[in-house]
């Protein structure tokens, strides 16, 4: 039961670049979420599925791409990678539907643009 | 715009001892609350959701409390372990859109 599975795990790019991260679920969950996490500024939504097809902004959208074909993958675009960019990267996805509703997060992708 | 606070920042304290994270909201229309459990350099690990409706939920030595109207939550620690030592966080649903709001986190040292 592989649950969210991120790759990938590390990732150094120089400013500019650009680069996808991969976010894979195995649940049949409809929604999914990209969340950075910074030192001090905790966990931040970058955008949201609540299904295939289906994409919306977050609170810190801005330098990010998402797309949404398949129910089990959502991944992240950088498209010009830049410094402040440099972060902790976790998706998430959760059933709504189901009594629990519970988020389930994958291991974090951790990002350096230099 | 909903904003999740957690006070202290960092909490040590001995093994054996009962504890408590505090949670604070300031919109009160939640959806539901989770508290996560988060080891260094992992991902998050739910521990607890308490559907606006609830009071409390438990689980083994772990109970969250609910108090939408003071928009406070709490997660009571029964008898520390070391093994508890990891950092907390709490998240707000506002909405049925699963858009979480998180503070920052409790990191809790348990001292042998």
């Amino acid at each position: 039961n592989a649950g969210v599975t991120q790759t990938p795990k590390f990732q150094v790019l120089k400013t500019g670049q650009s680069m996808t991260l991969q976010c894979a679920q195995d649940m049949n969950h409809e929604y999914m979420s990209w969340y950075r996490q910074d030192p001090g500024m905790g966990l931040r939504l970058i955008h949201y599925s609540v299904g295939a097809g289906i994409t919306d902004q977050g609170e810190v959208p801005n330098g990010y791409n998402v797309s949404r074909s398949t129910t089990e993958d959502f991944p992240l675009r950088l498209l010009s990678a830049a410094p402040s960019q440099t972060s902790v990267y976790f998706c998430a996805s959760n059933d709504p539907f189901s009594g629990a509703n519970v988020l389930t997060f994958g291991a974090g992708s951790r990002l350096t643009v230099l | 715009k909903q904003e999740v606070t957690q006070i202290p920042a960092a909490l040590s304290v001995p093994e054996g001892e009962n504890l408590v994270l505090n949670c604070s909201f300031t919109d009160s229309a939640i959806y539901n609350l989770q508290w996560f459990r988060q080891d260094p350099g992992k991902g998050l690990t739910s521990l607890l959701l308490i559907q606006s409706s609830q009071r409390e939920q438990t689980s083994g030595r772990l109970n969250a409390s609910l108090d939408k109207s003071s928009g406070r939550s709490t997660l009571y620690i029964a008898a520390s372990q070391p093994g508890d030592s990891a950092t907390y966080l709490c998240a707000v649903t506002t909405g049925a859109n699963s858009k979480l709001t998180f503070g920052k986190g409790i990191t809790l040292s348990v001292r042998p």
